[in-house]
């Protein structure tokens, strides 16, 4: 059974710093997500990765995967507030469904 | 957003009736899937779609049923709710293409009392 840990699940950030959040998964896969949630909002596509050592960068936000060592991790450089939010990553399941396995996500607040 | 709309957003209901939400799609696409979102749990899948009429059982399908006649909407039934199906229910599609990317619906909370 695929299992997809983050971490952490609350991240306090200082606006200018930068920060990473980790997403370990148990099994094989070679698709992983990001994704982002406002409070009372839907979930927000924000990467896709397809292969090992991916890489994706969009603003402040770089994401990349390591299929070896079953891990992505999502780095934010220089924090702002409008960075507050939550963050899921996803690994896609072996079956031909597309199915996805979500982390518990983690919670970043940006405080000044 | 993608097309994909879910109704009702909000709705609250007793223990003991049946509740359908409804999601909608505009995108043709071939898979469709339900999850609950809950507090510690990111999101569960609880059934998902390949086609008109063909659907399976996710990871927390128990007390819940679904069904799909149409590519462009997929029902999920709870045949009797209980407190503990209280939570956010997001639908969510995929056009099956290289990515698998999924996109979702706005959710609907549903508060069972």
């Amino acid at each position: 059974e695929l299992k997809v840990e983050q971490n952490p699940l609350f991240l306090s950030m200082q606006e200018g710093k930068n920060y990473t959040i980790y997403c370990n998964y148990s099994t094989t896969s070679d698709r992983l997500y990001w994704y982002r949630q406002d409070p009372g909002k839907s979930l927000e596509s924000l990467f896709v990765l397809l292969s090992n050592g991916a890489v994706k960068q969009e603003g402040r936000l770089m994401a990349s995967l390591d299929t070896k060592a079953r891990l992505s991790t999502l780095h934010i450089t220089a924090a702002v507030h409008d960075l507050s939010a939550t963050y899921f990553c996803a690994v896609k399941t072996t079956d031909s469904w597309g199915k996805l396995q979500f982390g518990a996500g983690t919670q970043v607040v940006v405080t000044p | 957003d993608a097309g994909i709309t879910q109704s009702p957003r909000h709705k609250v209901t007793e223990t003991g009736t049946p509740v359908t939400l409804r999601c909608h799609q505009t995108e043709n696409h071939r898979y469709m899937y339900w999850y609950r979102q809950d507090p510690g749990h990111g999101l569960r899948l609880i059934h998902y779609s390949y086609g008109v009429k063909d659907t399976d059982k996710g990871e927390v399908s128990d007390g819940y049923s679904v069904s799909r006649s149409k590519t462009e909407d997929f029902l999920l039934t709870l045949e009797s709710a209980t407190s503990s199906q209280t939570s956010v229910y997001f639908c969510a599609i995929s056009g099956g293409l290289v990515s698998n990317e999924q996109f979702f619906g706005p959710g609907t909370r549903l508060t069972v009392l």
